[in-house]
């Protein structure tokens, strides 16, 4: 079956530390890959997708992914992480002809700490 | 900005009762999707739309329905709501077809059944 895990339920980091949310997917083909963020009381806001070519993908707000197929990842990065960045990250993937069906993983709560 | 609104934040209603949850979308996005989102277990997808009229059963449709009858507007039902129903309902639009499409998400709707 088609899945995405993130091996991370919580994250608590320092304001200015680095920051990667691990991501791992599987699925019979390549899916296309997303990050998205949800700030407290809000709807999914997309981060950055990937779809082909550049496995490095630059997102809104700073983030990076970066999608590696030997492993079936797409790790998020930050290098300077700030307050405002405190939020659930999610993982999700729509398979190969999937129609934009998209599988989340079960989220990672990051908490920055001041 | 694409904007996709959800006709309450916070709704409780009783065990067997029917219940409405609105979507409108108004970007005449043709794909729409209803998600619920519990803790510990990301989104699941309940139902989604290609199209007015047409809807497809997600991974967990047990318990609920849905109706597409304008192109800007995705109702979710629950026919006889019960408890195990409490949770969190995210409608999300976008573009037709497939390939990385950005799903935009509404605000949500907390739902609780007593």
């Amino acid at each position: 079956a088609q899945s995405v895990t993130q091996p991370d339920i919580h994250i608590t980091v320092s304001e200015g530390a680095s920051l990667e949310l691990r991501c791992n997917y599987s699925y019979g083909a390549t899916p296309y890959l997303f990050w998205y963020v949800q700030s407290p009381g809000q709807g999914l806001q997309l981060l950055l997708k990937y779809f082909s070519g550049d496995t490095l993908v630059q997102g809104i707000k700073g983030f990076e992914a970066e999608f590696k197929r030997s492993q079936s990842s797409f790790n998020l990065r930050k290098p300077s992480v700030h307050w405002s960045d405190a939020a659930e990250y999610f993982c999700a993937a729509e398979g190969p002809g999937g129609g934009n069906k998209l599988t989340f993983g079960t989220g990672t709560q990051l908490k920055v700490e001041l | 900005d694409v904007k996709v609104t959800q006709s309450s934040r916070y709704l409780v209603k009783r065990t067997g009762e029917k219940v409405f949850l609105e979507c409108v979308q108004d970007m005449d996005h043709e794909n729409m999707f209803w998600y619920r989102q519990d803790p510990g277990l990301g989104l699941r997808l309940i139902y989604f739309s290609y199209d007015v009229k047409m809807k497809e059963k997600g991974d967990i449709p047990e318990g609920y329905s849905v109706s597409r009858e304008k192109k800007e507007r995705f109702s979710l039902i629950l026919e006889s709501a019960s408890t195990n129903q409490t949770s969190m309902y995210l409608c999300a639009s976008s573009e037709p077809g497939q390939g990385a499409y950005e799903q935009y998400f509404g605000p949500g709707t907390r739902l609780t059944v007593t």
